[in-house]
């Protein structure tokens, strides 16, 4: 499987925006890259996810870098809320494999 | 709907005693997942699912552990005999598998705890 890499963590001040970056240079063509939160004291969820075109959703904005060997998840205001430690994950889609590969991701701090 | 239930919440027992934690995934979905969660570790997949038969266990750590999904709604992993190395918060997630990018819905875990 293909390997992201993240800070291991990052700050933001409230009510800023936060660009969470991940490397992914060995990133195949039929890999989705998927980015997934996780609250304290909760499961991990689902944030947004993207293959080639930038996304945007209600909870965040995905950009990826037109090489592919990159993308930056944008939080356009955080809040308190948002702390979490947020994982960059690549998903073949090309070898029918349902699973999918957690790394240590990046743990994001606001502060009031 | 009421997302992945996972059961117990908590569970502390002592070393040697079997363990059974239990999951509901989504209804209609056909994939399930079973993963531990440590603070050495990090979030490890332990097995998965598709439409109730297991694809992938290597990640199960070894012997003591197995998983079972006898049907669409229901799945277990038990741990026998535990281990307190075994203590970790297990997290069992869903999805609906049909082809392309998916999402996978997890539940609120089972933090366990063997003395």
């Amino acid at each position: 499987d293909a390997k992201t890499t993240q800070p291991n963590s990052m700050e933001s001040n409230e009510e800023e925006p936060v660009h969470l970056p991940c490397n992914h240079s060995t990133i195949s063509g039929t890999d989705y890259i998927h980015w997934y939160r996780q609250l304290p004291s909760q499961g991990p969820e689902y944030v947004i996810h993207g293959l080639t075109s930038n996304v945007n959703n209600r909870m965040a904005s995905l950009a990826i870098a037109e090489d592919r060997k990159s993308s930056t998840l944008i939080l356009h205001r955080a809040t308190l809320r948002d702390a979490a430690v947020y994982y960059c994950i690549l998903r073949d889609v090309s070898n029918n494999n349902n699973d999918m590969r957690f790394g240590a991701g990046t743990r994001l701090t606001v502060k009031p | 709907d009421a997302g992945v239930i996972q059961s117990p919440r908590h569970e502390v027992t002592e070393m040697g005693q079997e363990v059974t934690l239990r999951c509901k995934p989504i209804s209609g979905h056909n994939s399930l997942f079973w993963y531990r969660q440590t603070m050495m570790r990090g979030l490890e997949l332990l097995i998965y699912f598709n439409n109730n038969v297991p694809i992938d266990d290597s990640g199960m750590p070894e012997d003591r552990f197995s998983a079972k999904m006898p049907n669409a709604s229901f799945s277990t992993l038990k741990i026998q005999p535990s281990e307190p190395r075994d203590s970790a918060v297990y997290f069992c997630a869903s999805t609906l598998q049909t082809g392309g990018a998916y999402t996978q819905y997890f539940g609120p875990g089972t933090r366990l705890t063997v003395l």
